[in-house]
């Protein structure tokens, strides 16, 4: 049972465009909703992350969307460059966070989204 | 600092052969993780532990045995080697976060991509 959702599995956008993956959670105990940039032969990093409080998180190009209602959330990549060609995996873990018990820091991943930005 | 490291990069096995995959980080981190990851499937836990002498099995765990002798080290071994094992196995490691954090962040090491023929 895959708990977290994503899509679309692979994206192209031509530079300067916005990119925009989108994920679905199911269990309404999760509260913090990370997303990780992966370039080939690299492990993951942290590249945003929110929390249910806010609807909206902007880091330089990169805007996470949240709609708690309907347990979706998204990634905005606004004037998307060559650079930004990597995989992309969206999380959710409870505990805000903000828990150290080992439970709530375990991260449910979505399929990842290979994104491919044309110059 | 190194951040997370893990050895080896590549490894291919026969089928009932057994392995260990090292992972080490220097940053003090209490609580770490094994992920594999398969095409179309994203990162799984496989298993986890939040400190030293202590570690808990995570998604798919069946197959791997774990230990925690220290807080630097958490070794991944692959007790009898199948087919299904082949992946890109990820470890990671976070720390509690101080107060007025509001979130911790998992460090990943860079894979060791293993096949089982």
């Amino acid at each position: 049972q895959q708990q977290v959702k994503q899509s679309p599995q692979s994206l192209i956008v031509q530079k300067g465009g916005i990119s925009i993956i989108n994920c679905a959670y199911e269990n309404t105990a999760f509260d913090y909703f990370p997303w990780y940039q992966q370039f080939p032969g690299k492990g993951p990093a942290l590249l945003i992350a929110i929390r249910p409080d806010v609807s909206e998180k902007k880091e330089g190009r990169f805007t996470i969307s949240f709609n708690k209602s309907a347990k979706q959330f998204s990634l905005h990549i606004m004037d998307s460059q060559p650079g930004d060609s990597a995989t992309y995996f969206c999380a959710a873990s409870t505990g805000a966070g903000l828990i150290s018990s080992g439970s709530a820091r375990q991260l449910t991943f979505g399929s990842g989204t290979q994104l491919t930005v044309l110059p | 600092n190194a951040g997370v490291t893990q050895t080896p990069k590549f490894q291919v096995l026969k089928t009932g052969q057994s392995m260990t995959l090292q992972c080490a980080q220097d940053m003090n981190h209490e609580y770490m993780s094994w992920y594999r990851q398969d095409p179309g499937m994203g990162l799984r836990l496989i298993h986890y532990s939040v400190g030293a002498g202590i570690t808990d099995q995570g998604e798919v765990p069946n197959g791997y045995n774990v230990s925690r002798s220290t807080t630097e080290d958490f070794p991944l071994r692959l007790l009898s080697a199948a087919p299904s094992q082949t992946s890109v196995y990820f470890c990671a490691s976070s720390y509690s976060p101080t107060s007025g954090s509001t979130y911790n962040e998992q460090f990943f090491g860079p894979g060791t991509r293993l096949t089982v023929l």
